[in-house]
């Protein structure tokens, strides 16, 4: 059972560059999210989806753009990578609240470095 | 939206003492309270919640309490052991429009053999 599953685990960027980062989940759960972790600011909501097709800006959402074009993917761009994006980023999974569970299921992460 | 702060950042224990991390909330629409532990290199793995409707919850040697009217809410682990060691995050969620997690900032914690 893989649970939530991120692709690459580590990159590194030069500025200018651009990437993608995979995120797919087999628990065939409605939401999905992307995080950045930063030291000592927790973890701050990037964009994050409600279903197939939809996505909706998070806390954080300038210089990344998203896409849901299956139910268990949710992509995360980044056009024209920036220093300031050097980060941890978590892609995580959870059912809705009326569902019966909001847990939400986070991937092991992804390392980025942008020189 | 939602605020979320927790405290303290760091925490240094003796094998066996208990360990206590506050946040607080300031939207009073939050109905939702998990913990999440993190060991390096790691992602985030909940622990324990808590919903607005229940005061307190246990679950072996942690428990979450919750205080509504004063918008905040702690962790307590008793008899604290070195695997313990990690960074705890506490968060919050008033279940509209996906659920949206607000995280504090997160609390280190050492275990001291």
């Amino acid at each position: 059972n893989a649970g939530v599953t991120q692709t690459p685990k580590f990159r590194v960027l030069k500025t200018g560059q651009s990437m993608t980062l995979l995120c797919a989940q087999d628990m065939n759960h409605e939401y999905m999210y992307w995080y950045r972790q930063d030291p000592g600011m927790g973890l701050r909501l990037i964009h994050y989806s409600v279903g197939e097709g939809t996505t909706a800006k998070g806390e954080v959402p300038d210089g990344y753009n998203v896409s849901r074009l299956k139910k268990q993917n949710f992509l995360l761009g980044l056009e024209s990578a920036a220093p300031s994006q050097t980060s941890v980023y978590f892609c995580a999974s959870s059912k809705p609240q009326g569902a019966g569970g909001t847990e939400a299921f986070f991937g092991q992460g992804t390392r980025l470095t942008v020189v | 939206g939602e605020n979320v702060e927790q405290h303290p950042s760091t925490l240094s224990v003796q094998e066996g003492d208990s360990a206590v991390i506050k946040c607080t909330y300031s939207d009073s629409a939050s109905n939702y309270f998990p913990w999440y532990k993190q060991e390096l290199g790691k992602g985030p793995q909940l622990i324990i919640d808590i919903r607005s409707n229940v005061g307190e919850k246990k679950d072996q040697r942690i428990a979450v309490t919750l205080n509504k009217t004063a918008k905040h809410f702690s962790l307590h682990i008793t008899e604290t052991q070195p695997e313990d060691s990690a960074v705890y995050f506490c968060a919050a969620s008033s279940g509209a429009a996906g659920n949206k997690l607000t995280f504090g900032g997160g609390t280190r914690v050492l275990v001291k053999p």
